[in-house]
């Protein structure tokens, strides 16, 4: 998990409300990710962010939008427009976004919507 | 399409005993392979990865992963288990070109005393 920090660890939401996940690397990273997983299943592309202030969708964006002002910060805000946000929110890292560069994980957020 | 599967949910070995954890992949075009390793409540630590040149590629912690092209296999191994080892373990690829890394569904190693 070194270098890259997630905050909150844990995070509770009411239905209806926007929360917003923090994710921060002093990797020098230029390339950003964010994944969902549910129990049984694989990880998830959710937005990813090849260099700051660009970002594109993956396989699940509705309900979630992004922001990349700076290289070291790739927020997701989880909307009220998610309709089953519950789960646990990885984001990643890699050097370039390039198919070969392994990705380096954060510690995770786990989201609960009550 | 890209796609991964590991077709065991869990993996049960005895502690020094070797484990194979596998993993099978499909994709058009020359495949980057990794494998991650995720403890409970954790993010996913990196432990290796295969782009080209030997079959075999070693990583961290011990484990070893053998790339077969005839069966498009990929499989985590490890010749001495340990307890610490119990973990939950995923596959990924990925090919040049297409921007994402695609994960299997995991598989629980359980190493027991």
């Amino acid at each position: 998990d070194g270098g890259i920090t997630q905050s909150p660890k844990y995070l509770f939401r009411k239905e209806g409300q926007n929360v917003t996940l923090s994710c921060e690397q002093n990797l020098n990273h230029d390339a950003m990710y964010w994944y969902r997983q549910d129990p049984g299943q694989g990880l998830r592309l959710i937005y990813y962010s090849q260099i700051v202030n660009d970002f594109q969708k993956g396989d699940i964006a509705e309900g979630y939008s992004v922001s990349r002002e700076k290289k070291e910060s790739f927020p997701l805000t989880v909307t009220s427009a998610q309709k089953n946000p519950t789960a646990f929110y990885l984001c990643a890292s890699s050097a370039r976004d390039r198919a070969s560069n392994e990705q380096f994980f954060g510690p995770g957020t786990r989201l609960t919507v009550l | 399409a890209q796609s991964v599967a590991q077709p065991e949910d869990q993996v049960n070995v005895a502690e020094g005993n070797p484990l194979t954890v596998k993993c099978t992949y499909s994709v058009s075009g020359n495949p980057y392979l990794f494998w991650y390793v995720q403890y409970p409540n954790r993010g996913l630590q990196f432990l290796l990865k295969y782009i080209t040149g030997d079959n075999l590629v070693k990583g961290s912690y011990g484990f070893e992963a053998e790339f077969n092209k005839s069966q498009t296999s990929f499989h985590l191994k490890k010749p001495s288990a340990l307890v610490s080892d119990s973990a939950l373990y995923f596959c990924a690829v990925r090919v040049t070109g297409f921007q994402k890394l695609v994960f299997g569904t995991g598989t629980r190693l359980l190493v027991s005393p």
